[in-house]
């Protein structure tokens, strides 16, 4: 079964420059979700999106925005990288239009990022 | 604001046992509640959703509950294996839609071969 891609999986930054994490849902999944892991530390949430609009909005620093496009891939773009920015990001879909017993979330792999 | 408490933060058990996970949360109108496995430097697998409706579901060896009044979840482990070990995520959604979920700090589990 398709799953959640993310891309890239890895990614090494220098401090104050930009990144773009791209995230695939599952096909027919129409909500995505972002979440921030740092070291030793539980997924945090910073922002989704349903039907290309942003619904809920958690911890996300003003540096950082996402968008999600019209096949429903999203990207997060960070700006003026920080070392505490050193994280896993994940991406999460949930089919949720599609009924409220429909939002499990399923998680991709994660992109981890690296700010030297 | 919602705050998720898993106990214990580690456990080391041999194979074969049952075992408990704990978590808690402090806003008890909840949506739902996802128990989640990550093996390290990996994502996260879904295990269990219970819907806030919901007492309890199942899943091969796994069985979770939920108490909605009381701010608790349980997430039963039968006859362990080496295959299990692995950090166990609590996590609750305080809206339908497309709320994020809030995490707990996991559970650590070892199985001893």
């Amino acid at each position: 079964a398709a799953g959640v891609i993310q891309s890239p999986r890895h990614l090494i930054k220098e401090k104050r420059e930009t990144a773009t994490l791209k995230c695939y849902p599952i096909p027919r999944h129409d909500t995505v979700y972002w979440y921030q892991q740092g070291p030793g530390q539980d997924p945090q949430f910073l922002i989704s999106f349903y039907e290309k609009m942003q619904s809920d909005k958690g911890s996300i620093p003003d540096r950082f925005s996402a968008q999600q496009f019209s096949d429903y891939h999203s990207e997060l773009n960070m700006s003026s990288l920080e070392l505490g920015d050193s994280a896993l990001y994940f991406c999460a879909s949930s089919p949720t239009g599609q009924g409220r017993s429909k939002n499990i979330q399923y998680f991709g792999a994660g992109t981890r990022l690296s700010v030297l | 604001k919602q705050e998720v408490t898993q106990i214990p933060a580690a456990l080391s058990v041999p194979e074969g046992e049952n075992l408990v996970l704990n978590c808690s949360f402090t806003d008890s109108a909840i949506y739902n509640l996802q128990w989640f496995r990550q093996d390290p430097g990996k994502g996260l697998t879904s295990l269990l959703l219970i819907q806030s409706s919901q007492r309890e579901q199942t899943s091969g060896r796994l069985n979770a509950s939920l108490d909605k009044s009381s701010g608790r979840s349980t997430l039963y482990i039968a006859a362990s294996q080496p295959g299990d070990s692995a950090t166990y995520l609590c996590a609750v959604s305080s809206g339908g839609g497309a709320d994020g979920l809030t995490f707990g700090k996991g559970t650590h589990l070892i199985i001893q071969p």
